[in-house]
């Protein structure tokens, strides 16, 4: 069963870059998931951020329309580990972030316990 | 951009049935998928492509898909299913994954 865990900061200043890792354990990173971030801002619903597909041979990244032009993901196969980078960060940008797994057919399970950052001075 | 529909809630005293719809336009032609997420917890998968369980879901939980509404259906409902209840579709076009703006079930 795998299973995940994010990791990062509390705190980030307005306009600086937002960076969470989320580590996969159960699994393999390669075996061709949709490794995912979606997030909760306080009192609001949840929000898909973005996707990355990985295997050995192939890699896509799809990202949220209203987010595309901040978010960056990314693989680090040697750690077994995904990561996200949000720009120029906004008190809009609190949230509780979680990454997931996500399958073939779109849906996410398992997910990871969530973290929270502040955006604040 | 694609939307989803919920209700923001659903009451239901204990031992009833639940009903929580979240509407779509055309939603009938995509798969929907639906994730408990109860308080200071991480959200969990309850059904998937519109009627399938995952492993560990009780046969409580089902769901349907038609037209522009789907539904989740928890019957006999226990206190321990109070969470807030999230519709997700992922929009083929885009490449968007889309998750509706949440129902939350209180149970009397």
């Amino acid at each position: 069963q795998v299973q995940l865990q994010e990791s990062g900061p509390g705190l980030v200043k307005p306009s600086e870059t937002l960076s969470l890792t989320c580590r996969v354990s159960g699994d393999s990173i390669n075996n061709g998931y949709y490794w995912g971030w979606i997030r909760q801002p306080p009192g609001k619903g949840l929000e898909w951020v973005g996707n990355i597909y990985h295997s050995e041979k192939t890699e896509h990244t799809y990202y949220n329309t209203s987010l595309k032009s901040r978010v960056t993901i990314s693989v680090d196969t040697s750690q077994n580990q995904f990561s996200l980078k949000l720009t120029s960060v906004t008190a809009a940008d609190s949230a509780v972030y979680y990454c997931a797994a996500g399958t073939r057919n779109n849906w996410f399970g398992p997910w990871g316990q969530g973290t929270l950052v502040t955006v604040s001075s | 951009s694609y939307v989803l529909t919920q209700s923001p809630s659903v009451s239901v005293a204990p031992g009833q049935t639940a009903t929580i719809p979240c509407e779509g336009d055309n939603i009938g032609l995509k798969s929907v998928h639906w994730y408990q997420h109860r308080s200071r917890q991480a959200p969990v998968l309850v059904v998937h492509d519109d009627n399938d369980r995952p492993s560990g879901i009780p046969e409580r939980f089902s769901g349907s898909n038609s037209g522009n509404m789907a539904t989740l259906t928890l019957t006999r409902v226990e206190p321990g299913d109070e969470a807030d209840y999230y519709c997700q579709v992922w929009v083929g076009g885009s490449d968007q994954w889309v998750f509706g703006g949440g129902t939350k079930l209180t149970v009397l």
